[in-house]
């Protein structure tokens, strides 16, 4: 059963950083692309960032390209972003998601698993 | 970007009845990699829908999509008390982007 599952949410001040963990199982990790979407509180899904099954392609949104990293270890299963100069509108649900082999086109993919998500928020 | 806009934002009907939603693209969408999500309160997003068309593996029959070019609906034939939810389409053929949501509820 394919599983993934995030960590590493919860609250910091704005202009803070903050470093996400997603850790993926029942799958061969390394085979797969793999993309972060977050939701704000109410609101609709944003793609944030894709990483190719090799870490050697990555993308990002505009809203947080200069600001998050991402990033992979394969050996570990794991995918992780980095934030940082967070600001308020940063807030939400993060979810680390994966697509199926062979239908990613040019870096977009759709996403079939879906984490649980976890909580960033960004307040004083 | 391609924007994409969902209507209406929200749809009011009752079981068993037929529900229509309609997914619009500011630009024709790329090999028509349109996909649609399922989301209820509290959950992550679940995958309906790829390719504009194709069932993802474990979604009922009664839930179809359509469309091509700037256009896509999602058609779900007979309402079930489980397909009571918020539903969003996405486009893949671009760098990604998500409409904005329309909401089924029980009338």
């Amino acid at each position: 059963e394919v599983q993934l599952v995030e960590s590493g949410g919860g609250l910091v001040q704005p202009g803070g950083s903050l470093r996400l963990s997603c850790a993926g199982s029942g799958f061969t990790f390394s085979y797969y692309e793999m993309n972060w979407v977050r939701q704000a509180p109410g609101k609709g899904l944003e793609w944030v960032s894709y990483i190719s099954n090799s870490g050697d392609t990555i993308y990002y949104a505009d809203s947080v390209k200069g600001r998050f990293t991402i990033s992979r270890d394969n050996a570990k299963n794991s995918l992780f972003l980095q934030m940082s100069s967070l600001r308020a509108e940063d807030t939400g649900v993060y979810y680390c998601a994966r697509g199926d082999l062979g239908y990613c086109s040019g870096g977009s993919c759709y996403s079939h698993y879906w984490g649980q998500g976890t909580l960033v928020t960004v307040s004083s | 970007e391609i924007v994409l806009t969902q209507s209406p934002g929200t749809l009011s009907l009752s079981p068993g009845e037929r529900a229509t939603l309609s997914c619009r693209a500011s630009q024709s969408v790329s090999s028509n990699y349109l996909a649609w999500y399922q989301q209820k309160p509290g959950q992550a997003p679940r995958l309906l829908i790829y390719g504009a068309s194709r069932r993802a593996t474990g979604i009922p029959d009664r839930l179809s999509g359509s469309g091509s070019g700037t256009d896509f609906t999602l058609t779900i034939s007979r309402l079930e008390p489980e397909d009571f939810a918020v539903y969003y389409c996405q486009q893949y053929g671009s760098s990604p982007t998500f409409g904005q949501g329309t909401k089924v509820e029980i009338k």
